[in-house]
């Protein structure tokens, strides 16, 4: 068991730029949840999966972000038309079932600047 | 919506010392869980204890305590004889029982530890 791993860990793009950041969970992890995370603050949820099916999103996903998790294992969240907005840090989390009180273990992160 | 509130952003304490950290959340719900995650700089965060709702003990793990406070609605953590690994950004954070997704996070604080 290797945690949770992110990539990349550092991602500079310029404003209106597509990027794509991939989280792979805990092996048989079955949940998979994405946060943001900026400067001095804690993370916000933005989104999580159940095996392949993403079940909750929040407002803070704007139609510009899009999440996928297409076999139920790693997963990528797209940013389309980056702004400067979303420079943050995207964390992944995961998760096993129940008899373990859904515990997340988070993953390093990916840094995000928009310049 | 729940509410997480960290009113101090940071707190120094001297190695070998005690501190404690602050902690409240604003929720209607009477059976949820509540975290203290640790995040050391430019690594990935983890969980270092765990308190339910239901429980009326407090939960501890070898020199990290809490006292849970249910109906202030407070979660304080304490750090008993301090290290210098120590050193790092606390959250607490909030998950409700039936929303058991999501983890709501305070803004944190910064604990440093002096030699």
């Amino acid at each position: 068991d290797t945690g949770v791993s992110q990539n990349p860990r550092h991602k500079i793009t310029k404003r209106g730029q597509n990027v794509t950041f991939r989280c792979d969970p805990i092996s048989e992890h079955n949940r998979l949840y994405w946060y943001r995370q900026t400067l001095g603050q804690g993370p916000e949820f933005l989104t999580y999966f159940q095996n392949e099916a993403q079940l909750e999103k929040s407002r803070l996903l704007s139609d510009r972000f899009s999440a996928e998790r297409p076999k139920g294992s790693f997963s990528t969240l797209e940013i389309q038309r980056t702004e400067q907005g979303d420079s943050a840090m995207y964390l992944c989390a995961s998760s096993s079932r129940p008899g373990q009180s859904y515990e997340q273990y988070f993953g390093p992160g990916t840094r995000l600047t928009v310049t | 919506a729940q509410t997480v509130t960290q009113s101090q952003p940071e707190m120094s304490v001297q190695e070998a010392e005690t501190v404690t950290l602050s902690c409240t959340y604003d929720t209607s719900e009477s059976d949820y869980y509540l975290f203290w995650y640790k995040q050391p700089p430019s690594r990935q965060m983890i969980l270092v204890i765990r308190q339910e709702a239901y429980k009326q003990q407090n939960a501890t793990e070898n020199r990290f305590s809490v006292n849970f406070q249910k109906a202030a609605k407070s979660f304080s953590l304490k750090i008993s004889d301090s290290q210098l690994g120590d050193a790092a950004m606390y959250f607490c954070a909030y998950r409700s029982e039936g929303n058991d997704y999501k983890l709501s996070f305070g803004a944190g604080t910064t604990v440093t530890v002096r030699a």
